[in-house]
């Protein structure tokens, strides 16, 4: 069956980097977008973007350029989320989802970002 | 960017009642290009319905979805009590492929 594993969870210091992986398995990877979605504490879904999986083509919604950068490692079927110089306000869970009406989500990695 | 706008922000019902949970978009969603999501508190999302009414496998037929243009409904016609979540909208017509604030289903 369709499965997306996401690495887990993270703490880290202000200014730091995180990197989010996202396992899938039960397809074919490069036959569906990788969407990466975030929820802060108690908050609503929020659409970062997505990354085609057979160009590597990354898109990203506003508010999430310049730190944030979606990969792929095809050959093991992953995805990732990479973050830099972290934020308080990165605290969050983040998910991977699969396709663009996502019907196979990851279990969310939840970073935290504290002092 | 399509802001999408759900209401009621909480939905108090019973067991076996009827709900409605609606979203309006800011602008006409592209070809029904449109879909509804159930989370559960420590769980990631369920996608339910997509392309506007169409179920998502293993979904329910007590669960459907209707609507197009600016105006999208969901309809859970008994609820059940595992159906007591947070409802969210989802366009993904356009860039950025935005959600609603979403819907609270609570037990009354």
């Amino acid at each position: 069956q369709v499965q997306l594993v996401q690495s887990g969870s993270e703490l880290k210091k202000p200014g730091a980097s995180v990197k989010v992986s996202c396992k899938a398995s039960g397809y074919i990877f490069t036959s569906s977008a990788i969407n990466w979605v975030r929820q802060a504490p108690g908050q609503g879904l929020e659409w970062m973007g997505w990354i085609n999986t057979n160009t590597g083509n990354p898109t990203y919604a506003q508010g999430f350029t310049g730190r944030f950068v979606f990969s792929l490692d095809t050959s093991v079927s992953t995805a990732y989320l990479e973050i830099s110089s972290l934020k308080a306000e990165d605290t969050a869970v983040y998910y991977c989802a699969r396709r663009t009406a996502s019907d196979s989500w990851g279990q969310g990695t939840l970073v935290t970002v504290s002092s | 960017e399509i802001v999408l706008t759900q209401s009621p922000g909480t939905l108090s019902l019973s067991p076996g009642e009827r709900a409605t949970l609606s979203c309006r978009a800011s602008q006409s969603v592209s070809s029904s290009y449109f879909a509804w999501y159930q989370q559960k508190p420590g769980q990631a999302p369920r996608l339910l319905i997509y392309g506007a009414s169409s179920r998502a496998t293993g979904i329910p037929d007590r669960f459907s979805g209707s609507g197009s243009g600016t105006d999208f409904t969901l309809t859970i016609s008994r609820l059940e009590p595992e159906d007591f979540a947070v409802y969210y909208c989802q366009q993904y017509g356009s860039s950025p492929r935005t959600f609603g604030q979403g819907t609270k289903v609570e037990i009354k």
